[in-house]
């Protein structure tokens, strides 16, 4: 079955940018999405299709997906936004998730 | 605005049963795919299983095939999660989602609903 892979957690300083890879076999031939969850909180959604933003969610939240890896990017990160990241495709008719990253703004 | 509110979960022990029911509300339900995804303790989100939006296809992740079954009822904005031949790995906190687009994103998710299986 098909997989996706995260790094468990990334630290970045506030106001600096964080990176957050996603990676499978070709996973740019497939449409990806981001997914950010605060403890105690349902998912929310940030990125969809590659590169698109849901109306709300704010413009320091960018994506990207080429090659076999797929970025979530969030410039001038700010403290609010520490939680879990998922990123999620789709094969064979089947959601994939990846195994959740950690961001900590510290 | 668009809700989804989770409902039916509750402690059941191994081999036992329970239903979850999914609440939609502020849109038109009838015309989306619907989903459950869960996520244990601790852990990543799982997709569980999906059901077109008049019902008449369903898919279920090999972890769950043969002893859940989900439905809807589209006159009462409602859709189903029948859990039988309950395991402790199902202890989950189970997600109703919306599917939105040809892509399928999962745009709009409920607060979700707590399983735990338990001698």
């Amino acid at each position: 079955s098909y997989e996706v892979t995260q790094p468990p957690s990334v630290s970045v300083s506030p106001g600096q940018t964080a990176t957050i890879t996603c990676s499978g076999n070709k996973l740019g031939e497939k449409t990806s999405c981001w997914y950010q969850q605060r403890p105690g909180q349902s998912p929310l959604l940030v990125i969809y299709e590659n590169t698109k933003r849901p109306s709300g969610i704010p413009d320091r939240f960018s994506g990207s997906n080429s090659g076999n890896t797929a970025t979530l990017t969030i410039s001038g990160t700010q403290a609010m936004d520490e939680a879990d990241y998922y990123c999620q495709t789709w094969d064979s008719s089947t959601a994939v998730f990846g195994g959740g990253t950690t961001l900590i703004v510290l | 605005e668009v809700h989804l509110v989770e409902s039916g979960g509750g402690l059941v022990q191994p081999g036992g049963s329970l239903r979850l029911s999914c609440v939609a509300s502020g849109f038109s339900f009838s015309n989306y795919w619907m989903y459950w995804v869960r996520q244990a303790p601790g852990k990543a989100l799982v997709w569980v299983s999906r059901i077109n939006s008049d019902g008449s296809i369903t898919r279920y992740a090999d972890s769950v095939k043969g002893r859940f079954t989900i439905s809807r009822d589209n006159a009462k904005n409602t859709l189903f999660l029948q859990m039988n031949s309950l395991r402790v790995d199902d202890t989950a906190v189970y997600y109703c989602v919306r599917g939105e687009g040809t892509s399928q994103t999962f745009d709009i998710w409920g607060h979700g609903t707590k399983v735990t299986v338990s001698s």
